[in-house]
């Protein structure tokens, strides 16, 4: 199984600073054949389901501020929230879906 | 708009067993590879299981295999998961998802359902 870890566990902002999350997998995530990363991001707010930011590591889903950007490539991802507002209090997950079991990162909770 | 129910959670006993259900809607759901995620009180988020959009296929997390029995109804747009032999590990908010590829199973999720709430006391 691929083990997805994050870094920091926690994470203070303050209003309008960046905010940056790391991910690593276990092995790499990149497929050779078409050359994309099995990675996602996804932001949880208390009381609500995970909502999809991010897929093949760095296409923003639709409607998802481009205030979120995400890079990375292999084993090392990054998620970077480049002016943090109150809104984006939360927790962040990566899930790698290159193979099953499809496993998520611990979470990465960002707050003010 | 895609919409996700979830339902059949509640409270059971260790050793018991439970039928979740997922009503999908808003899209076309024989499309689909469609999962469920769960995740613990106050914990992370955990992959359980997916299935294929035609149900030929199914792929299980090993903390569930032999437990847990995914099925499709494509005629009724819902996803089913049985849970048999439950234990305290197992209570969890349960989340049925939709794949972002469709008919890809290594795939995002793109849409959620709210959750349903599965407490195993005695």
């Amino acid at each position: 199984d691929i083990v997805m870890t994050q870094s920091p566990e926690y994470l203070p902002v303050s209003l309008g600073a960046r905010a940056i999350i790391q991910c690593k997998s276990s092995q790499s995530v990149l497929y050779s054949s078409n050359n994309k990363n099995y990675l996602a991001w996804y932001q949880q707010k208390p009381g609500q389901p995970p909502k999809l930011l991010i897929y093949w590591a760095s296409t923003r889903e639709s409607g998802v501020p481009d205030r979120f950007s995400g890079s990375g490539s292999g084993t090392h991802f990054t998620l970077t929230i480049s002016s943090l507002r109150a809104e984006d209090v939360a927790v962040y997950y990566c899930q790698q879906y290159y193979s099953a079991p499809f496993t998520f990162g611990p979470g990465t909770k960002v707050h003010i | 708009e895609v919409q996700l129910v979830e339902s059949g959670g509640g409270l059971v006993q260790p050793g018991g067993s439970v039928r979740l259900s997922c009503a999908a809607s808003g899209f076309t759901f024989t499309n689909y590879w469609m999962t469920w995620v769960r995740q613990a009180p106050g914990k992370g988020l955990e992959w359980v299981a997916s299935i294929k959009e035609d149900g030929s296929e199914k792929d299980y997390a090993d903390s569930v295999k032999g437990r847990f029995s995914l099925s499709r109804d494509n005629g009724k747009n819902i996803l089913s998961l049985y849970i048999q032999r439950l234990r305290a590990e197992d209570t969890a908010v349960y989340y049925c998802a939709r794949a972002g590829r469709g008919p890809q199973s290594s795939s995002w999720l793109d849409s959620w359902g709210r959750g349903t709430l599965v407490a195993v006391s005695s």
